[in-house]
């Protein structure tokens, strides 16, 4: 089985200060890992994925996000947020041997203020 | 590239009536779709997945004769609430597949709010 964890259900930050969004996930083969974000009465936005290769990946609108094997983690980050990054950003994980079947996070509600 | 269309964005009807839904890949032949149904502020719940040509699989717990999927072509998937009752009023959430690859990501339409009175 496999499943996501976003501990916090929603983080606050300044405009212009970086800003973590966190992850965490569980899988019985190698994740495939995935970052989107959704606005007000709108579908999910691919932010970014995790496939193999380099641990940070970097996406859309300047975001990036880390892959770290030991903690199975996959925070996402940017170095300056903006107040228009505010919106509900989910995780997700894919086993390799699950087929396509995505498993979400619970989701993070990101609000930056000016 | 890889745009998903959903329709209506937006559903108001009367309890007893049949609602549907439809999800079309733009762009793309989508092998596989996905629905998803969201209640507010919390996170995805998937329905069932279909695949071109065959019968869709449905989640545990989701009734497959009040949800209705069909996917008769590589760019169309529907839902069909049947009998909607005010208890399946939320957020549906339709995303399509481009290949049978886990590695890429699945695209998302921008959803339909069902709201039965």
């Amino acid at each position: 089985a496999q499943s996501v964890a976003q501990p916090e259900d929603q983080v606050n930050v300044a405009e212009g200060n970086p800003l973590t969004v966190k992850c965490t996930y569980s899988v019985s083969g190698n994740p495939y890992l995935f970052w989107y974000v959704q606005y007000p009465n709108r579908g999910l936005q691919f932010l970014l994925k995790y496939i193999t290769g380099d641990n940070l990946v970097k996406g859309s609108y300047g975001f990036e996000a880390e892959f770290n094997k030991s903690q199975t983690s996959f925070h996402l980050k940017k170095p300056s947020a903006l107040v228009s990054d505010s919106a509900l950003y989910f995780c997700a994980v894919r086993d390799w041997n699950a087929g396509n079947m995505l498993t979400f996070g619970g989701g993070t509600r990101l609000m930056v203020k000016p | 590239g890889a745009v998903v269309s959903q329709h209506p964005s937006w559903v108001i009807c009367k309890s007893g009536t049949s609602v549907k839904i439809e999800c079309r890949s733009l762009d793309f032949q989508a092998t596989t779709m996905f629905w998803y149904r969201q209640f507010p502020k919390q996170s995805l719940m998937l329905m069932a997945t279909s695949n071109e040509g065959s019968k869709a699989t449905y989640e545990q717990g989701v009734e497959k004769d009040k949800f209705l999927i069909n996917h008769a072509s590589l760019t169309l998937s529907t839902l069909t609430v049947t009998s909607a009752h005010p208890e399946d009023s939320s957020f549906y959430i339709c995303s399509a597949s481009t290949t049978a690859t886990p590695d890429q990501p699945q695209h998302f339409g921008d959803g339909t709010r069902l709201s039965i009175l």
